[in-house]
C-alpha cells in the first residue's frame, strides 16, 4: 500500500498571504489529523477529519482550518499568515474507528513565512 | 486538557547500552499511549504502543510500560545501536470517539548512540 503523501513538501510565502496544504491518506483510511510542528512548541494538533466532517479540533486560531473530500483527502488552509506560522506541518491518516488506532505520518510540507 | 511531559529531553548513551525514556499524562481518560520515532529530516513513524489495558508489551529491542495507577509510561531500548539515533516522542489520545485521533505528544527526547 501506498503511505501517506503531502504536497507540496516545501512552500515559501509571505506575511498576510494564503496557503493551502493537501494530504492524501492511505488507502482505505478514513480518518485525516493534522499537527504542526516547531522547534518551540514541539508537535500540536490541529484538527481531525473523518467522513468530511471535522470531529476533533486542537487550540489554534480561526484562521486555521480544513476540509475532507469523500475520496477522504484532505486539505488545510491557513490565512492572513505570520511568521509565527513557519512550520512543519504534517498530516496522520488512521483507519478512524471508535477506538484509538495506528496514525501514520505523511513526510509533511515545510512552510516558511517571510 | 490532556497534557504530556517526556524527560529527558536529551540522552546520550555508548553502543550496546540501555536507554530509558519516560513520559507522564494528566488525563485519566487516556488510554492510548504510542511512541514515535524521527529521524532528522523525516517523518515520525510508530515503534511501538501500549493500551490501558495492558501493563507492558515487547518487540525485540523495545519495550514500553504503563502504569495507568501513577499515570506514567516509559521506553526502553535495550542493546541500543548507532541507528537507533533520533528524536523519540511519547503521546497519549483516549479512546472516545472525536478524541480517538487527537494525539497529544510530548516535547520529544534527543538520543545520541555513540560508538
Amino acid at each position: 500500500k501506498a503511505g501517506v503523501t503531502q504536497t507540496p513538501r516545501y512552500l515559501i510565502k509571505t506575511r498576510g498571504q494564503q496557503v493551502t496544504l493537501s494530504c492524501s491518506p492511505i488507502s482505505g483510511h478514513r480518518s485525516v489529523s493534522w499537527y504542526q510542528q516547531t522547534p518551540g512548541q514541539g508537535l500540536q494538533f490541529l484538527f481531525e477529519y473523518f467522513s468530511e466532517t471535522q470531529r476533533n479540533k486542537g487550540n489554534f486560531p480561526g484562521r486555521f482550518s480544513g476540509r475532507q473530500f469523500s475520496n477522504s483527502r484532505s486539505e488545510m488552509n491557513v490565512s492572513t499568515l505570520e511568521l509565527g506560522d513557519s512550520a512543519l506541518y504534517l498530516c496522520a491518516s488512521s483507519l478512524g474507528g471508535l477506538t484509538s488506532d495506528t496514525q501514520y505520518f505523511g513526510p509533511g510540507t515545510r512552510l516558511t513565512v517571510l | 486538557g490532556e497534557n504530556v511531559e517526556q524527560h529527558p529531553s536529551t540522552l546520550s548513551v555508548q553502543e550496546g547500552d540501555s536507554a530509558v525514556i519516560k513520559c507522564t499524562y494528566s488525563d485519566s481518560a487516556s488510554n492510548y499511549f504510542p511512541w514515535y520515532k524521527q529521524e532528522l529530516g523525516k517523518r515520525p513513524q510508530l515503534i511501538i504502543d501500549i493500551r490501558s489495558n495492558v501493563g507492558e508489551k515487547k518487540d525485540q529491542r523495545i519495550a514500553v510500560t504503563l502504569n495507568k495507577t501513577a499515570k506514567h509510561f516509559s521506553l526502553h531500548i535495550t542493546e541500543t545501536q548507532p541507528e537507533d539515533s533520533a528524536v523519540y516522542f511519547c503521546a497519549a489520545s483516549s479512546g472516545n470517539t472525536g478524541t480517538a485521533s487527537k494525539l497529544t505528544f510530548g516535547t520529544g527526547t534527543r538520543l545520541q548512540v555513540t560508538l
